[in-house]
């Protein structure tokens, strides 16, 4: 079965120190992961994917992540947190590819203070 | 490019009610989601379409909930009756059926409060 799993269920920083947000995941496949995020009151945008090509990915807003095949993970990082990265952050998997459903882990809530 | 647009955006119903979702995906994307979001969880996924054929409705509580994407296109979810476990926000996505691009693109959901 495909499953992803969220290390941590909440992560707190303060501003301008590294954010590390982790996630493994399960596939029978060659999957296909994201990185999602949710503000409170706000709808799901895309963070990065990775899909076969480079194992660096880079994404919005400073966010980049890591495909580690040896290791099933793909851990979210930042440099530097800001006050507005705090959020519910959410790694997701499709086993499949393209036109298959995603299965999305637990969520991690990010906390950034001053 | 116009995104996936849901309605309502908010409904509040008492328990045993029907209620019905509206979703309007992107254009061209043959393959249509239904998530449920519990607060506090991760998306689930009810019901998957490719054109106006259901691929997936293993995770539909089919006694309760329907869906039904008519010509290809727009799409609604119905719940009823009605339970307070049904609390939740209702997002509706849509990808392309092949190719590389992996783009999903959510709705603003519909936030459904059963009480």
């Amino acid at each position: 079965a495909q499953s992803v799993t969220q290390l941590d269920s909440h992560v707190s920083v303060s501003e301008g120190t590294p954010v590390l947000l982790r996630c493994n995941y399960s596939s029978s496949y060659s999957p296909s992961l994201f990185w999602y995020v949710q503000h409170p009151n706000k709808g799901l945008q895309l963070l990065l994917k990775y899909t076969s090509a480079a194992t660096l990915v880079k994404g919005i807003n400073g966010f980049e992540a890591e495909f580690k095949k040896s290791e099933t993970s793909f851990h979210l990082t930042k440099p530097s947190a800001h006050m507005s990265d705090a959020a519910e952050y959410f790694c997701v998997v499709s086993p499949r590819g393209a036109g298959t459903a995603l299965i999305f882990g637990k969520g991690t809530t990010l906390s950034v203070s001053s | 490019e116009a995104g996936v647009a849901q309605s309502p955006r908010y409904k509040i119903i008492e328990k045993r009610q029907s209620v019905a979702f509206w979703c309007n995906p992107i254009s061209g994307h043959a393959t249509l989601y239904w998530y449920q979001q519990i607060l506090g969880q991760g998306p689930k996924l009810l019901i998957q379409f490719q054109n106006n054929g259901v691929v997936d409705d293993s995770q539909l509580p089919k006694d309760r909930f329907s869906a039904e994407r008519l010509k290809g296109v727009d799409s609604t979810l119905k719940i009823q009756p009605a339970k307070l476990e049904d609390s939740a926000v209702y997002l509706c996505a849509s990808s392309p059926k092949t190719g590389k691009d992996y783009g999903y693109t959510f709705g603003s959901g519909t936030r459904l409060t059963v009480v």
